[in-house]
């Protein structure tokens, strides 16, 4: 079965600075994919950034990108001039397209941001 | 579109009451799931519908439990009796394939007393 770990359960990181949150994932697979969740205070899980397994680039979305090792199966997330509203817990998310569709979460990481 | 639209955004109740929580997907997607979200157990996988099959039911707790999705634009979990234990916010997410992204709806808080 696939897992995914998330080594940090909270970080912080000062406003306009970069930080990196950390994934690891343990898969027997090669076809998949990875996504990072945002989850607010509200508690709406919103999609920050998606990385298909086949692709050697890594994924960017704005202040946003992944740091994608398939080899050390590793999927970091780097948020770069933190913002406020960045404030949240961030998940990281394995999605399988050899195993019908399922999806595992990590136990996600909650990161404050300084002013 | 609007996105997933669960209800009841909140709900309360007695221990032993039974709770239904409804979910519409957004049309056009034919994957559906049901997670749950706790402190002590993070975000759990219940189960997951795909052309409103149920493919993985592993993650539903225990026979109190039970899904249903009779078509491509309703879904239903069902908690009889319902405990203290399954206080939670329970989410429902949809995707158009078995890759990409999964959209959540707000989620349903449920107390149970």
């Amino acid at each position: 079965a696939q897992t995914v770990t998330q080594s940090q359960p909270e970080m912080s990181v000062q406003e306009a600075e970069t930080v990196t949150l950390s994934c690891t994932y343990d898969t027997s697979e090669s076809d998949y994919y990875l996504f990072w969740y945002k989850q607010p205070p509200s508690r709406q899980m919103i999609l920050v950034i998606r990385q298909e397994a086949y692709k050697q680039q890594n994924a960017t979305e704005n202040r946003f990108s992944v740091n994608f090792q398939k080899a050390a199966k590793s999927f970091s997330l780097k948020i770069s001039d933190s913002q406020l509203g960045d404030a949240a817990m961030y998940f990281c998310a394995y999605r399988s397209n050899t195993n019908a569709g399922k999806s595992t979460f990590g136990d996600g990481t909650t990161l404050t941001v300084k002013p | 579109d609007a996105g997933v639209i669960q209800s009841p955004r909140h709900e309360v109740t007695e221990m032993g009451q039974e709770v239904t929580l409804r979910c519409k997907p957004i049309s056009g997607h034919d994957y559906l799931f049901w997670y749950r979200q706790t402190m002590m157990r993070g975000l759990e996988l219940l189960i997951y519908f795909n052309n409103n099959v149920p493919i993985d039911d592993s993650g539903m707790p225990e026979d109190r439990f039970s899904a249903k999705m009779p078509n491509a634009s309703f879904s239903s979990l069902k908690i009889q009796p319902s405990e203290p234990r399954d206080s939670a916010v329970y989410f429902c997410a949809s995707s158009f394939n078995r890759v990409e992204t999964q959209y959540f709806g707000p989620g349903t808080r449920l107390l149970v007393l």
